[in-house]
């Protein structure tokens, strides 16, 4: 089944604790990206890959870190997070040329 | 700075007619447009796309984008109880663009 997965889908941790929410996908897709939704804030994105090596920063990058070494793999690093990045994650995945981007299921992170 | 701005609801329509639901974006160099239908805690799905001026049918599902006054919108026909979600509108200027999201509009069909 072509899908994208993303662990843990939940997570409480305490201000400060390095953690890592990993994404993969098993369409063979070039694009990755990943996203906080926030209420009233709505979808925002926090980095985005291009391919193999090829990562940028979306709009809302401060506090987070990617790398993107394997095509399937996306993980998503908080080096030292932080009550404001309590939110609901979602990683994506796209085909190059195609402009459907596929949703994982989504980690809500609860940082305390 | 990209925007894509939508009325966030919700919008309470009865079982069986048509709801309306609209989108305004600020870049016009942008040249994609995508609906996607988020139920609550769930991840968004890819329900509607569209690139040129006009109309876009698909089901009961019909997308209208005038790029002139940077407006999209989504009508859905016969709207069903399970069509109840947020609705979020995306602009992305290329096929590998990064996409602005709007911030959705909750739709509530009424039985």
């Amino acid at each position: 089944e072509a899908q994208v997965t993303q662990n843990p889908r939940y997570l409480i941790t305490v201000t400060g604790k390095k953690l890592t929410v990993t994404c993969s996908q098993n369409m063979n897709h070039e694009y990755m990206s990943w996203y906080r939704q926030d209420p009233g804030l709505g979808l925002r994105q926090i980095y985005y890959s291009m391919n193999v090596e090829v990562t940028d920063k979306g709009d809302v990058p401060e506090g987070y870190k990617v790398s993107r070494k394997e095509k399937r793999n996306f993980p998503l690093i908080l080096e030292s997070p932080s009550p404001n990045q309590t939110s609901l994650y979602f990683c994506a995945s796209q085909l190059a040329g195609y402009n459907e981007q596929f949703f994982g299921p989504g980690t809500r992170l609860t940082v305390l | 700075q990209k925007e894509v701005e939508q009325n966030s609801g919700p919008l309470s329509v009865p079982e069986g007619a048509i709801a309306s639901l609209n989108c305004t974006y600020s870049d016009r160099g942008s040249q994609s447009f995508f609906w996607y239908r988020q139920y609550s805690g769930k991840s968004p799905e890819l329900i509607m796309s569209i690139y040129s001026n006009g109309d876009k049918e698909d089901g009961r599902f019909t997308a209208q984008l005038n790029k002139a006054s940077q407006y999209v919108s989504l009508l859905i026909r016969d709207s069903q109880p399970s069509d109840s979600a947020t609705y979020l509108c995306a602009a992305s200027d290329s096929g590998y663009s990064t996409l602005t999201f709007g911030k959705g509009t909750m739709l509530l069909v009424s039985p």
